[in-house]
């Protein structure tokens, strides 16, 4: 089974620029997380997808942040303008199943983001 | 709300040795508790979870962990180390009706010959 596909795996860009991070969850699988990962920390969740509705995107910041979810299953995260702060691993991850606490989530390699 | 508290930004030990990383939470709620395992340049991989049942989980590569209530805890330990094990440890809770995961600031293990 493959698992939780992300590009592109780097990215260096310079403040105020865009920048977009594409994710291919496990087949089937109908959650979607966004995490972000600074440097030293652990992942905070960004957003999370019920297919292609969103549950939960309290801590994304809107202003600069968005995300969709294609016919509930790739998505894409962008940045646009990018502020030195975004400079992080952004992981993206997929859980079976509609709802559920003990889903476990299956993570992608990650995207590191470094905003010069 | 609840929170992950994992004590040790870095643990050393030698081959051979105990393994042992500790992680605390705060919930207003019963927890359901995870480990996860980060290798270098590569995504969380669960080593192990507790979900209500049985207070002792074993997990893969050996490891094990203990839900203690009354000290909020659940470190994972393992009883000989492997330079395999070297990586970053992150502990992480959900207590809400999702699966929205809070997870630790993580404890890089360091395995010394």
């Amino acid at each position: 089974e493959a698992g939780v596909a992300q590009s592109p795996r780097y990215k260096i860009i310079e403040k105020r620029q865009s920048v977009a991070f594409w994710c291919n969850p496990i087949s089937g699988h109908a959650t979607l997380y966004w995490y972000q990962q600074i440097l030293g920390q652990g992942p905070k969740l960004l957003i999370q997808f019920q297919n292609n509705g969103v549950v939960d995107d309290s801590q994304l910041p809107k202003d600069r942040f968005s995300a969709e979810r294609l016919k509930g299953v790739d998505s894409t995260l962008k940045i646009q303008p990018a502020k030195l702060e975004d400079s992080a691993v952004y992981l993206c991850a997929s859980s079976p199943g509609t709802s559920g606490r003990v889903n476990e989530q299956f993570f992608g390699p990650g995207t590191r983001l470094t905003v010069l | 709300a609840q929170s992950v508290t994992q004590l040790g930004s870095h643990v050393s030990v030698s081959e051979g040795a105990l393994v042992l990383l500790r992680c605390n939470y705060s919930s207003s709620v019963p927890p359901y508790l995870f480990w996860y395992v980060q290798y270098p340049n590569q995504g969380l991989q669960l080593l192990l979870k507790y979900t209500s049942a049985a207070t002792l989980v074993k997990g893969i590569n050996g490891f094990e962990a203990e839900f203690k209530k009354s000290e909020t805890s659940f470190h994972l330990t393992k009883p000989s180390a492997h330079m395999s094990d070297a990586a970053e440890y992150f502990c992480a809770a959900n207590t809400g009706t999702a699966s929205k995961l809070t997870f630790g600031t993580g404890t890089r293990l360091q395995v010394t010959l």
